[in-house]
């Protein structure tokens, strides 16, 4: 299994601002994944985010919105930029192990105020 | 949009097997029936998947039809600790999930 370790766990922040969100893994990893998860919702896929090339969106989704980074194969971090109360939600970094399991961290939960 | 359907919430005895069904039946050949459960406040735990057999693991059942448009996942003696948000969800891959709004199991004593 994979250990996932998010920072920070929770947030408070004001409107206008940035918050990087850090996912580090305790493996070497191919892809790490990046969910959103809103209020009394499920999860939604943000982005894909390969070692070495740029990350890939999901519809509805924009890199100024969400910059991410991938300098390794173990870490990798996710900007919320220009936050407003509609950021708030549950931020989640997901990798797959082995056998085919996808192992996610415990999220960031964010509140934008 | 989800490929799934689940019933929005079950509720089961304390001890009773819990029998949660899916249907998925556009699922496509090379796709595999992940379950995953999301206890309050915690990221999503792997359960089981599975392509065409059924697998049985330390945690649950999967009973998936022969024609492969719907399954169940099965805990056998459910505890209080199962109450969570349980998803199903159809992939070619493990990292690219697309989560429904899952079923609500709420194991009581």
């Amino acid at each position: 299994s994979a250990v996932i370790s998010q920072k920070p766990s929770r947030d408070i922040c004001q409107r206008g601002t940035s918050l990087t969100i850090q996912c580090q893994v305790d493996s070497q990893v191919t892809m790490m994944f990046w969910y959103r998860q809103q209020p009394g919702q499920s999860l939604t896929l943000i982005a894909t985010a390969n070692q070495g090339s740029e990350a890939t969106y999901e519809s509805g989704f924009v890199i100024d919105k969400f910059p991410i980074s991938r300098p390794n194969l173990t870490f990798s971090t996710l900007t919320v930029s220009n936050m407003s109360p509609e950021d708030s939600s549950i931020y989640l970094c997901s990798v797959v192990g082995d056998r085919g399991k996808a192992f996610f961290g415990q999220g960031t939960r964010l509140t934008v105020v | 949009d989800a490929k799934t359907t689940q019933p929005p919430s079950m509720d089961c005895a304390e001890g009773r097997a819990a029998n949660l069904p899916c249907n998925h039946s556009t699922i496509s050949g090379n796709e595999y029936v992940y379950w995953y459960r999301q206890i309050h406040s915690q990221g999503p735990q792997y359960i089981i998947h599975g392509l065409k057999n059924n697998e049985t693991n330390e945690m649950a059942s999967l009973i998936i039809t022969e024609d492969r448009k719907s399954s169940t996942l099965i805990l056998p003696h459910a505890t209080l600790r199962d109450t969570a948000v349980y998803y199903c969800i159809v992939s070619r891959a493990a990292g690219d999930m697309r989560f429904g709004a899952g079923t609500r199991l709420t194991v009581k004593p």
